[in-house]
C-alpha cells in the first residue's frame, strides 16, 4: 500500500507570508495527486488537481508542482481567507489522503 | 449551480445500520463517478468508497469493506452508502463529492452528514 506523509504537520503564518506544504509517498505516483483545502465546520474544496493544475475559481496564489514521490503546494502570499487545513490525495490507486497540515495565525 | 446534499445521518447504537443519501442537481448525474469520504472528530479525510457512473465498478477502502454499501440511482440524481455493523470509529461526518472526471479529483462536495456510533 501506498504510504503518504505531509510536511510540516502544522505551521503559524503571516499575511503575506509565502508557504509551502509538501506531500511525499512511498512509491511514485506520477502526476496522480491532488489537494484540498478545509475549514473548520465546512466541506473540503478542491484546489488543484493532476499535480499542478488550478481548479476553476481557486486564487492563482495558489500553485502546485512535484512529481514521482515528492509534491509541493505554494501559497504565494498567504491571505486571511486561507488559514485553514490542506490535505493531498494520491489517486494512483486506492484514494488516499495525507494527514494534513493546518496553517494557523502566527 | 451544482448541488450535493448530504441526509441520513444521526445516533446508532454500535452494531447497527444506517443508510446516507445524496440529492444531486445542477449536472448531468450519470456522466460522474461519485466517491463518499469522512472525517472522524480530530481526525484527518478519509475515502470511503467510490462508484462508477453506470454502477459496473465500486471500490471500497478496506477499513469499511464488507459492511458498507456504495450504490447510486441515476433516474433519481440519488447516491446511497448503505451502512451495517456499525463501529465506534465510523462515527464521522460523510461527505459524498463527486469526480472531476479528470482522473480522480473531486471537484464538488456535499455539506456532509453526522454518523455517531454510539450506546
Amino acid at each position: 500500500d501506498i504510504q503518504m506523509t505531509q510536511s510540516p504537520s502544522s505551521l503559524s503564518a503571516s499575511v503575506g507570508d509565502r508557504v509551502t506544504i509538501t506531500c511525499r509517498t512511498s512509491q511514485s505516483i506520477t502526476r496522480y495527486i491532488n489537494w484540498y483545502q478545509q475549514k473548520p465546520g465546512k466541506a473540503p474544496k478542491l484546489l488543484i488537481y493532476g499535480v499542478s493544475s488550478l481548479q476553476s475559481g481557486v486564487p492563482s496564489r495558489f500553485s502546485g508542482s512535484g512529481s514521482g514521490t515528492d509534491f509541493t503546494l505554494t501559497i504565494s502570499s498567504l491571505q486571511p481567507e486561507d488559514f485553514a487545513t490542506y490535505y493531498c490525495q494520491q489517486i494512483y490507486n486506492t484514494p488516499l489522503f495525507g494527514p494534513g497540515t493546518t496553517v494557523d495565525i502566527k | 449551480e451544482v448541488q450535493l446534499v448530504e441526509s441520513g445521518g444521526g445516533l446508532v447504537q454500535p452494531g447497527g445500520s444506517l443508510r446516507l443519501s445524496c440529492a444531486a442537481s445542477g449536472f448531468s448525474f450519470s456522466r460522474h463517478s461519485m466517491n463518499w469520504v469522512r472525517r472522524a472528530p480530530g481526525k484527518g479525510l478519509e475515502w470511503v468508497a467510490y462508484i462508477s457512473g453506470r454502477s459496473d465498478t465500486k471500490y471500497y477502502a478496506d477499513s469499511v469493506k464488507g459492511r458498507f454499501t456504495i450504490s447510486r440511482d441515476n433516474a433519481k440524481n440519488s447516491l446511497y452508502l448503505q451502512m451495517n455493523s456499525l463501529r465506534d470509529e465510523d462515527t464521522a461526518v460523510y461527505y459524498c463529492a463527486r469526480d472531476g472526471n479528470r482522473g480522480g479529483d473531486s471537484d464538488c462536495w456535499g455539506q456532509g452528514t453526522l454518523v455517531t456510533v454510539s450506546s
